[in-house]
């Protein structure tokens, strides 16, 4: 049972080009959520998606980024011209049900995409 | 505004130790509480979840307590190993909120 597939591992990105960072979560999980990880600093709460809905988004810069979450395929974080503070970790991370860390069901976590802007 | 903070940022001890990580939050509303772990280039690994209406829970050598009404939590590693060198992060689920607030983590390091 493969865990939640994020691609790609690396990124990198000269300001001003698109990047589009993909994620798969674990088989029977329906609800998506992406962080970040500025060097140095927390990881941070993005966005909150269900399939073709997205349901918290209070924590997605107002500009330049957007994700989805299709009825098929993987989630899309989508960050349109980039600059050099967007250089992070993104990881995300998927649920079987809406409250993370509900009874038995821990939050799982892809290994992350790692953004670097040149 | 919730913020996590965890004490100490960083610790290095010989192995065989038992060891606590310490963990504060400071709106005690929460919902949950968890303590994941973070290998180098690497996701996050939920160790343990207490819910608030709990006090601790234990799996193998970890136990982690909470005193809600404090704003605390702890992690205790018994007889560490070198194995247990990664970053421990502590994370807080707000009621009603669908984002986990993270601290910034305590990078410990077992000297075999």
């Amino acid at each position: 049972n493969a865990g939640v597939m994020q691609n790609p591992r690396h990124l990198v990105r000269r300001r001003g080009q698109e990047a589009r960072l993909r994620c798969s979560p674990m088989k029977g999980h329906s609800h998506v959520y992406w962080y970040r990880q500025l060097p140095e600093e927390g990881l941070k709460f993005m966005v909150y998606l269900q399939k073709e809905n997205i349901i918290d988004e209070s924590g997605m810069p107002k500009e330049r980024f957007s994700a989805e979450f299709p009825k098929e395929g993987p989630s899309i974080l989508r960050i349109q011209q980039v600059v050099r503070g967007d250089s992070a970790a993104y990881f995300c991370a998927s649920s079987p049900y809406r409250e993370q860390g509900a009874r038995n069901s821990p939050l799982h976590f892809g290994n992350g995409t790692r953004l670097t802007v040149t | 505004k919730q913020e996590v903070t965890q004490i100490p940022a960083a610790l290095s001890v010989p192995e065989g130790e038992n060891l606590v990580l310490n963990c504060s939050f400071t709106d005690s509303a929460i919902y949950n509480l968890q303590w994941f772990r973070q290998d180098p280039g690497k996701g996050l690994t939920s160790l343990l979840l207490i819910q608030s209406s709990q006090r601790e829970q234990t799996s193998g050598r970890l136990n982690a307590s909470l005193d809600k009404s404090s704003g605390r939590s702890t992690l205790y590693i018994a007889a560490s190993q070198p194995g247990d060198s990664a970053t421990y992060l502590c994370a807080v689920r707000r009621g009603g909120a669908d984002g986990l607030t993270f601290g910034k983590g305590t990078h410990l390091i077992i000297q075999p």
